[in-house]
């Protein structure tokens, strides 16, 4: 059974540029989570999707969006770059809305970094 | 709101030692507890959980009980081994909210 994949797995961007990082939850998982990890605020909620829907909502600002497709692949674009996005940009899956209780599964992570 | 707190590390263990990673956290509900493991270069793994008070999750001969009465979720593990090796994270997870909210992490070093 494969497991969440994100894409790519490293990214280098400049300031001001956007970019949209792609996740593929557990085949069956409805929901997505995405989380971002640096060294200095440590691993942050961003925001969860199920059935297509943003459900919460983490303390970032606007240019952090996402979506969720019907086939769950959820999506996540951060527009004006900035140097303090830079990164790990993790996505986690879990079968319904009981990922609290079961538990999520994380994929490998996106590294985005921005020049 | 919500918060754990992980005893600093880095940690340095010798192969075979006793270890203990100590995490408390403060919720207003009745939230599940969680302790994940990230290897260099990868995501998250599940090491074991726990949904109520007094519920002990176990993995890989890792343990950790739900202790209500004194917010904790320490984490242990009888005799480390160098693949051991890696950083974890205590987290909570309240189902009112849905996500999970991390302590800073504890990394690991065993040496053989």
């Amino acid at each position: 059974k494969a497991g969440v994949t994100q894409t790519p797995r490293y990214l280098i961007k400049t300031r001001g540029q956007q970019v949209t990082l792609s996740c593929s939850p557990i085949s069956g998982h409805r929901s997505v989570s995405w989380y971002q990890q640096t060294p200095g605020q440590g691993l942050q909620f961003l925001f969860e999707y199920f059935s297509e829907t943003q459900r919460n909502k983490g303390n970032f600002p606007g240019r952090f969006s996402g979506r969720q497709f019907s086939n769950s692949r959820s999506e996540m674009n951060v527009s004006t770059l900035e140097l303090g996005d830079s990164a790990l940009y993790l996505c986690a899956s879990s079968l319904g809305r009981q990922g609290s209780k079961g538990g999520y599964t994380f994929g490998s992570g996106t590294r985005l970094t921005v020049v | 709101g919500d918060s754990v707190t992980q005893m600093e590390g880095p940690v340095t263990l010798s192969e075979e030692a006793f270890l203990t990673i100590n995490c408390t956290y403060t919720a207003t509900g009745y939230p599940s507890l969680f302790w994940y493991v990230q290897y260099p270069g990868e995501g998250l793994q599940l090491l074991l959980k726990a949904t109520k008070a007094d519920d002990k999750g176990s993995n890989k001969g890792f343990e950790a009980t739900y202790r209500k009465e004194t917010t904790s979720f320490h984490l242990e593990k009888g005799s480390v081994q160098v693949s051991d090796s890696a950083v974890y994270f205590c987290a909570l997870s309240d189902a009112g909210a849905q996500k999970l909210v991390f302590g800073q992490g504890t990394r690991l070093t065993i040496n053989p």
